[in-house]
């Protein structure tokens, strides 16, 4: 089955305390991202991955690093994580060719729920 | 720059009544527009989008969305909604010309009563 699949699914920490959410696909898609979703802010992009060893920051990136050594693979890494980070995040990927990023829409993770105390 | 914007963050409705949540955008260049719904602890998943052509685009689970470009619209309908597509609604788009980003609204619970 096609898919995108993140792990945790649900993750408690305590600020400062470093991790890593994972996230792989199986449809051999070239561009991968990381959105948050908060209440009432709709789902917000934190970093972006044309390519293996492309990546590139989006509308949140602070406070959130990445990595791209493999295709499937696109790791969320929180090096110190704060309180305003608990969110829920979901890990998407398209196939990166045809007309642009629209044209097949994205392939969205289960959402991994981050509490930060 | 582009973006979009949901105003009703929550529709409710009687079960079997039709319903429309609506999406505006805003852009200077031709986009690609979508509808995802996401239910209760569960990822997104695509209702439908449009790319080009017909401006009336159906979709998943009995859904359809117009594409108005003189108003910046993308509405979705449903002319009979079930208890089960009680979900939040998403609005995204994107513009043809440039980067790979999908731009989201705020999002519209829809919330269907019996």
């Amino acid at each position: 089955e096609a898919q995108v699949t993140q792990n945790p699914r649900y993750l408690i920490t305590v600020t400062g305390k470093k991790l890593t959410v994972t996230c792989s696909q199986n449809m051999n898609h070239e561009y991968m991202s990381w959105y948050r979703q908060d209440p009432g802010l709709g789902l917000r992009q934190i970093y972006y991955s044309m390519n293996v060893e492309v990546t590139d920051k989006g509308d949140v990136p602070e406070g959130y690093k990445v990595s791209r050594k493999e295709k499937r693979n696109f790791p969320l890494i929180l090096e110190s994580p704060s309180p305003n980070q608990t969110s829920l995040y979901f890990c998407a990927s398209w196939p990166g060719t045809g007309i642009g990023v629209g044209s097949e829409g994205y392939t969205f993770g289960s959402g991994t729920r981050l509490t930060v105390v | 720059a582009q973006s979009v914007t949901q105003l009703d963050s929550q529709v409710p409705v009687f079960e079997e009544a039709p319903v429309e949540l609506r999406c505006n955008y805003s852009s200077s260049v031709s986009v690609y527009l979508f509808w995802y719904v996401q239910y209760p602890n569960q990822g997104l998943q695509l209702l439908l989008k449009y790319l080009s052509g017909s401006t009336l685009v159906k979709g998943i689970n009995g859904f359809e969305a117009e594409f108005n470009k003189s108003q910046t619209s993308f509405h979705l309908r449903k002319p009979s909604v079930h208890i089960s597509d009680t979900a939040e609604y998403f609005c995204a788009v994107s513009e043809m010309d440039s980067s790979y980003k999908l731009i989201f609204g705020s999002g519209t619970r829809l919330l269907v009563r019996p």
